[in-house]
């Protein structure tokens, strides 16, 4: 089972949608979990770290729950602008550097 | 100014050869790393440094050998490059605060390597 596991797409939505991405790890002393946005031949970017308790910032909703080991990133009101390849993020274990381990990415494609 | 800077962006080079890729960031980081993003897109580590000092070797072959002269720099040597070395290689640097990781990765624009 692959550590952090996601949906590769790509999801192919009109402008206005709202678009769900879900995610699963296999750890479950994982600590830190974050969302992250790469363009087509560019550096991944940080979108949004993920709470326990959710959080939102403007369209972008994250979710986190820890009994199940599953982590979502809602997209509301779709935008072309939000066409790009998203990762799931997780940094496993306590203490180990920091390491981060990366989902294989959902491709999202909005069309006008 | 670019926080995560690398050189070159793009390297190609034939088989055999030895190349390296410079790394530096501006944000005062203590955590420097080196992944590679192959065909398929997938990221993964090879390499994390920690206020110089090595921390994550991720069975990486030999014939890659990171550098860190200080905690802003950490360099990616490779010798007799091979094919399958042909990949997307990106530097990040992080602040881990008591070896937790909160605020993620800020990454380099990556350094497109080919060889031939």
């Amino acid at each position: 089972r692959k550590e952090v596991e996601q949906d590769p797409g790509p999801f192919n939505v009109p402008e206005g949608a709202t678009v769900a991405f879900n995610c699963t790890y296999s750890n479950s002393a994982s600590q830190s979990f974050f969302w992250y946005r790469q363009d087509c031949r560019k550096e991944p970017k940080l979108l949004m770290s993920v709470y326990s308790s959710g959080n939102e910032d403007g369209r972008f909703t994250a979710q986190l729950n820890r009994a199940s080991q599953y982590i979502s990133l809602l997209i509301r009101d779709s935008k072309l602008s939000d066409s790009a390849t998203y990762l799931c993020v997780v940094n496993p274990i306590y203490n180990q550097g920091g390491k981060l381990i990366f989902g294989q990415g959902t491709e999202l494609s909005v069309k006008p | 100014d670019t926080a995560v800077s690398q050189t070159p962006k793009y390297l190609v080079t034939q088989m055999g050869n030895d190349k390296s890729i410079k790394c530096e960031q501006n944000l005062g980081h203590d955590t420097m790393y080196w992944y590679k993003q192959d065909s398929k897109k997938f990221l993964k580590i090879m390499f994390s440094y920690n206020n110089k000092e090595l921390i994550i070797n991720e069975t990486v072959p030999n014939r890659f050998s990171p550098k860190s002269p200080d905690k802003a720099h950490l360099n990616l040597h490779i010798n007799s490059l091979e094919l399958g070395d042909s990949a997307v290689y990106f530097c990040a640097s992080s602040l881990s605060r008591g070896g937790q990781l909160n605020y993620g990765y800020t990454f380099g624009s990556g350094t497109r390597l080919t060889v031939v």
